[in-house]
């Protein structure tokens, strides 16, 4: 079925390096995609996104990554920082028809921790 | 400006019973969907209403149902609670049907409790 996952569940980075979170996706139909950011107790915060006509985007401090050949997401964060800590998804787009119209579904994916030790 | 609210922030509730959640989105947003997420997983569709009308739902049972208002909150139903049920509910908001590039954003979600 479709699915939307992860290579790393955890990632434990030193403040100040550079993270990398990776997201695999099977639905070559995907026409968006978008970086979540989940802390303790909230729901997810919008990061950065990107379409699938795209295969960089840059944001303050993050960066997207999309490469359609081998349906693989990642996001870049420069300089982490504690507040960084979290668990990040990366969520498809994908735009389905029912009853005439049309509508957009996001499947998530189950998510990686990231730490950032001071 | 106002994000997504929701209400209740917690809630418990006992096997077979119904319980109501509510959500309003963001003002000038007409699309509510919503999402089950499990501890330790990312969040699965339910249903997306717009304009009133329920336009997609994902694989979930009959016993959940939902309702937009004309002032576009909306309002998740579920009967006869299982314990498989205790999840974060979530709901989020777009100025559309969420279609590409029209982001959806989340409210900070009603944590269900079933017993």
């Amino acid at each position: 079925g479709e699915s939307v996952g992860l290579h790393l569940p955890t990632l434990s980075v030193q403040e100040g390096d550079n993270s990398i979170i990776n997201c695999a996706y099977s639905n070559s139909a995907s026409d968006y995609f978008i970086w979540y950011k989940q802390e303790s107790g909230k729901g997810p915060q919008f990061i950065i996104d990107i379409r699938s006509n795209m295969d960089k985007r840059q944001g303050q401090r993050v960066t997207v990554l999309l490469n359609k050949t081998v349906k693989h997401l990642s996001l870049q964060i420069a300089a982490t920082q504690p507040g960084d800590s979290a668990v990040y998804f990366c969520a498809e787009n994908i735009t389905l028809y029912a009853g005439g119209t049309s509508y957009g579904k996001l499947t998530f994916g189950q998510g990686t921790i990231l730490t950032v030790h001071p | 400006d106002a994000g997504v609210t929701q209400s209740p922030t917690h809630l418990i509730k006992t096997r077979g019973q119904h319980v109501t959640l509510r959500c309003s989105p963001i003002s000038g947003h007409k699309s509510v969907s919503w999402y089950q997420q499990v501890l330790g997983q990312g969040p699965q569709f339910i249903f997306q209403y717009y304009e009133k009308e329920e336009r997609g739902r994902g694989n979930f049972p009959d016993r959940f149902s939902a309702r937009q208002f004309p002032n576009y909150s909306s309002e998740l139903n579920v009967n006869a609670l299982l314990l498989g049920d205790s999840a974060l509910y979530l709901c989020a908001s777009t100025v559309g049907r969420g279609l590409i590039s029209d982001t959806q954003y989340f409210g900070p979600g009603t944590r269900l409790t079933v017993l």
